[in-house]
């Protein structure tokens, strides 16, 4: 059963346009939320994250948006830029039984186009 | 430079065969964690480790082991490795549990 789903395995957007990608979540326990972006033969790298007592966080061109009645997340970056072409991974932690576990959703594809 | 370092990048090996797959983090983290990805499925957690000796399974545990002897290293070993594991593993490490995680460049691993 898949607790973090992210529903569009791609999405394209024109350069200087806002891109919007979605993730929604079944387990109200979950505690942070992060999204990871990651380039072809690299490892993924931290982008932003949110805590589940917050509603919002921003830096610089990416806001995530937390909607905790709905389980969802979604994070905005405005203006896209072609350099943000990348599978786009969001993320969220789970303490469970005293230990903290990394739960991943499956990913989407951002292409930006010139 | 702060880094997490998988060896080897790329592995090719057949049924059966046991291999071990390093990592090594230089940022004195506390927690470590293997995942491997497939297409479809995201990232899926196999092991972590809260502290040295200290280790617990994710959500994909089976067939794989971990140790933790030091902070700095979490090898993922295969004792006899099936076609099905063939897949792209990645380490990570972070400072706590739920903190961002710093991830290796990957091992890409193909069970013959």
């Amino acid at each position: 059963d898949q607790q973090v789903k992210q529903n569009s395995p791609s999405l394209s957007v024109q350069e200087g346009r806002i891109s919007i990608l979605n993730c929604d979540y079944t387990n109200s326990m979950f505690d942070y939320f992060l999204w990871y972006k990651k380039y072809p033969a690299e490892g993924p790298t931290f982008l932003i994250s949110i805590s589940s007592i917050k509603d919002k966080n921003e830096d610089g061109r990416f806001t995530v948006f937390l909607n905790k009645s709905a389980k969802h997340l979604s994070l905005h970056i405005v203006p896209s830029q072609p350099g943000d072409s990348a599978v786009y991974f969001c993320a969220a932690t789970l303490l469970d039984s005293g230990t903290y576990k990394y739960i991943f959703g499956t990913g989407t594809r951002l292409k930006v186009l010139a | 430079e702060a880094q997490v370092t998988q060896n080897p990048r790329y592995l090719i090996t057949v049924t059966g065969k046991k291999l071990t797959v390093t990592c090594s983090q230089n940022m004195n983290h506390e927690y470590m964690s293997w995942y491997r990805q497939d297409p479809g499925l995201g990232l899926r957690q196999i092991y972590y480790s809260m502290n040295v000796e200290v280790t617990d399974k994710g959500d994909v545990p089976e067939g794989y082991k971990v140790s933790r002897k030091e902070k700095r290293n979490f090898p993922l070993i295969l004792e006899s490795p099936s076609p099905n594991q063939t897949s792209l593993y990645f380490c990570a490490s972070s400072l706590m549990t739920y903190n961002e995680q710093f991830f290796g460049p990957g091992t890409r691993l193909t069970v013959l």
